[in-house]
């Protein structure tokens, strides 16, 4: 069974430019989450979609993120325009929950790690 | 407030030795999930064990196991008979409730001495 997949796996950008991540969950998991690792924190929390509908997005730092789950398979996340801040690596994990419950893991991708020039 | 603190940011071991490494979480919610996360150099993030809030006994898979510590508030992670292959990042994490997002800790880096 193929894992969590994400691309690019690296991207390196200018400042102002646009940059557009992509993250293929599990098949049949719909439960979708973007997680993002700056330089030296923790990681935190971006969004999550069920199918195709944002649950949460009470991570989203700013407006310059966006992110879209047509069909409630594949997401992306778009970040226009980039900003030096915004480099980190940026993981994707999917979960498919049966029952309401804090105890079922996700399964992350590997990430992509993103340079802000 | 920080909901996962992991105090080792590096830490080394001996081939064959145990390693405990410490977790400790703050939440209000009685219903909760901790969790453990080894991501090797290669970047992917493997689970490793899970614990919930009302679990009686300590998780144990292999030669993880979580030393769950509850009026502590900790889930420290011991591994037991370390290998090489164990270098690498370990995160801490938490799930509360019916929440689905992760609170990670800033992790602990583990290296395996031959």
């Amino acid at each position: 069974e193929a894992g969590v997949t994400q691309f690019p796996s690296h991207s390196v950008i200018e400042k102002g430019q646009t940059v557009t991540l992509r993250c293929d969950p599990i098949s049949g998991h719909d439960n979708l989450y973007w997680y993002r690792r700056v330089m030296g924190k923790e990681i935190k929390f971006l969004l999550h979609f069920v199918k195709e509908s944002k649950q949460d997005e009470s991570g989203m730092p700013n407006n310059r993120f966006l992110a879209e789950r047509t069909g409630g398979t594949y997401s992306t996340l778009k970040v226009q325009p980039a900003e030096l801040e915004d480099s980190g690596v940026y993981f994707c994990a999917s979960s498919q929950e049966r029952a309401r419950g804090p105890n079922t893991e996700a399964f992350f991708g590997q990430g992509t790690r993103l340079t802000v020039v | 407030a920080q909901k996962i603190t992991q105090t080792q940011p590096g830490m080394f071991v001996q081939e064959k030795e145990a390693v405990t490494l410490d977790c400790t979480y703050d939440t209000s919610d009685p219903s909760y999930g901790l969790f453990w996360y080894k991501q090797p150099s290669s970047g992917e993030m493997i689970f490793l064990i899970y614990q919930g809030s009302y679990d009686q006994q300590n998780a144990t898979e292999g030669r993880y196991s979580l030393n769950f510590q509850k009026a502590r508030k900790s889930a420290n992670l011991v591994i037991s008979a370390s290998q090489l292959g164990d270098s690498a990042m370990y995160l801490c994490a938490m799930r509360e409730g019916n929440f689905n997002k992760f609170y990670f800790g800033s992790g602990t880096k583990l290296n395996v001495k031959p």
